[in-house]
């Protein structure tokens, strides 16, 4: 069965920093999606980032990019220029590549100070 | 505007009690997910459907049922609740399911006394 781990249940970073969360996941599949979720306070689920396997680049969006090690089974999110808005749950998710199911981590909590 | 819609917004019950929690999406997906959501737990598939007309179980599928008699609506029920539901329940939807990115509802807090 596959797995997600994220091993950092807190983290924080100041504004403007760069701040890396971590994620690993555990599968037998070779062709699956990985995902970034957000949650904010507003408790809203928003799609942060989409990196599928057999894509060898890594996905970026805006200040937001990932460092996806298949190799490794990592999957880790950087978000570039920290800002407060930031502040936010952040979920890694997997998809295997015959299915629609969504395996969640347990999440890690972002804190951005001033 | 497009999206989708959860309601209540959030609710007190009582044990024994039935209740529905309702989810409405306008994007003409196909398929639509509940999950739940618990400390420390991250979120967990409780039941899904891919089209309208046909549903699955998911991980925690027990002691809830779903209907998906059209495309839009995906209602969850809660037959007898106990408090172990208590919890933050998120709907979601994506257009075909396999593979496609799911776009989540605002949620639903649940609380079971």
């Amino acid at each position: 069965a596959q797995t997600v781990t994220q091993s950092q249940p807190e983290m924080s970073v100041q504004e403007a920093e760069t701040v890396t969360l971590s994620c690993t996941y555990d599968t037998s599949e070779n062709n699956y999606y990985l995902f970034w979720y957000k949650q904010p306070p507003s408790r809203q689920m928003i799609l942060v980032i989409r990196q599928e396997a057999y894509k060898q680049q890594n996905a970026t969006e805006n200040r937001f990019s990932v460092n996806f090690q298949k190799a490794a089974k990592s999957f880790s999110l950087k978000i570039s220029d920290s800002q407060l808005g930031d502040t936010a749950m952040y979920f890694c998710a997997f998809m295997g590549g015959n299915t629609d199911k969504l395996i969640f981590g347990t999440g890690t909590r972002l804190q951005v100070f001033p | 505007i497009a999206g989708i819609t959860q309601a209540p917004t959030s609710q007190i019950l009582a044990a024994g009690r039935r209740m529905t929690l309702r989810c409405t999406q306008d994007m003409r997906h196909n398929a639509m997910y509940w999950y739940r959501q618990d400390l420390g737990l991250g979120l967990r598939l409780i039941h899904y459907s891919n089209t309208a007309g046909t549903t699955g179980k998911g991980e925690v599928p027990d002691g809830y049922s779903v209907s998906r008699a059209n495309t839009d609506d995906f209602p969850l029920t809660l037959a007898s609740a106990v408090p172990s539901q208590t919890s933050v329940y998120f709907c979601a939807s994506a257009p075909s399911g396999r593979t496609d990115t799911q776009y989540f509802g605002p949620g639903t807090r649940l609380t079971v006394l």
